[in-house]
């Protein structure tokens, strides 16, 4: 089955500073590949995911993340970050047997 | 569009006690799974089924029984609650072959 590893377990930054927060995975087969995200006391809402084509996928308020097969990893960017996206991170991969497993996620804190 | 529904929100036990969490979904999707989320692990799989009739096993399975009867409703079986399962419990939907997961709002559960 596949795996995910989330490198860093918190992150603390700055409001309007940059972000990346890291996920590799490990697979044998084709995969798909997601971000969730989860505010306080609140499921998971899909952030976005990667399928195939371009390997850069793109979120409606503002992330990003770039699947690169070579090393494994689909990170997660935001070139400046609000008070408002503090919240956990998970990252997801996915097979054709709909078996998806998830990272053990990424707490996200935004400081002004 | 109610999307996937759980039920109860919060649910107290005692050992050895039994329950049933609800999870029933309106979108005609067929893939619905259970996860279970302990800080520092994200979520774990416990048990997953891809379509009527059909069930299958996840990372952490044991002490916990499924069954699909409809396309609707996948409901969690604890037959002898432990301490060890206090968690929240994500009930989760998707079409097949890649889809992004819709998530319940969960279920907190403590077994004392």
């Amino acid at each position: 089955a596949q795996s995910v590893t989330q490198l860093d377990s918190q992150v603390p930054v700055f409001e309007e500073a940059p972000v990346e927060l890291r996920c590799n995975y490990s697979s044998s087969v084709s995969v798909y590949l997601f971000w969730y995200v989860q505010y306080p006391n609140q499921g998971l809402q899909l952030l976005l995911k990667y399928l195939s084509g371009s390997t850069l996928v793109e979120s409606i308020n503002g992330f990003e993340a770039e699947f690169n097969k070579s090393q494994t990893s689909f990170h997660l960017r935001k070139p400046s970050v609000h008070i408002s996206d503090t919240a956990e991170y998970f990252c997801a991969v996915g097979s054709n047997n709909n078996d998806m497993r998830f990272g053990a996620g990424t707490r996200l804190t935004v400081k002004p | 569009n109610a999307g996937v529904t759980q039920t109860p929100k919060f649910q107290v036990l005692k050992t050895g006690q039994s329950m049933t969490l609800q999870c029933a979904q309106d979108m005609n999707h067929e893939y619905m799974s259970w996860y279970r989320q302990d800080p520092g692990m994200g979520l774990r799989l416990i048990h997953y089924s891809v379509g009527a009739g059909i069930t299958d096993q996840g990372e952490v399975p044991n002490g916990y029984n499924v069954s699909r009867s409809t396309t609707e409703d996948f409901p969690l079986r604890l037959l002898s609650a432990a301490p060890s399962q206090t968690s929240v419990y994500f009930c989760a939907s998707s079409s097949l072959r890649g889809s992004p997961l819709h998530f319940g709002n969960g279920t907190r559960l403590t077994v004392t």
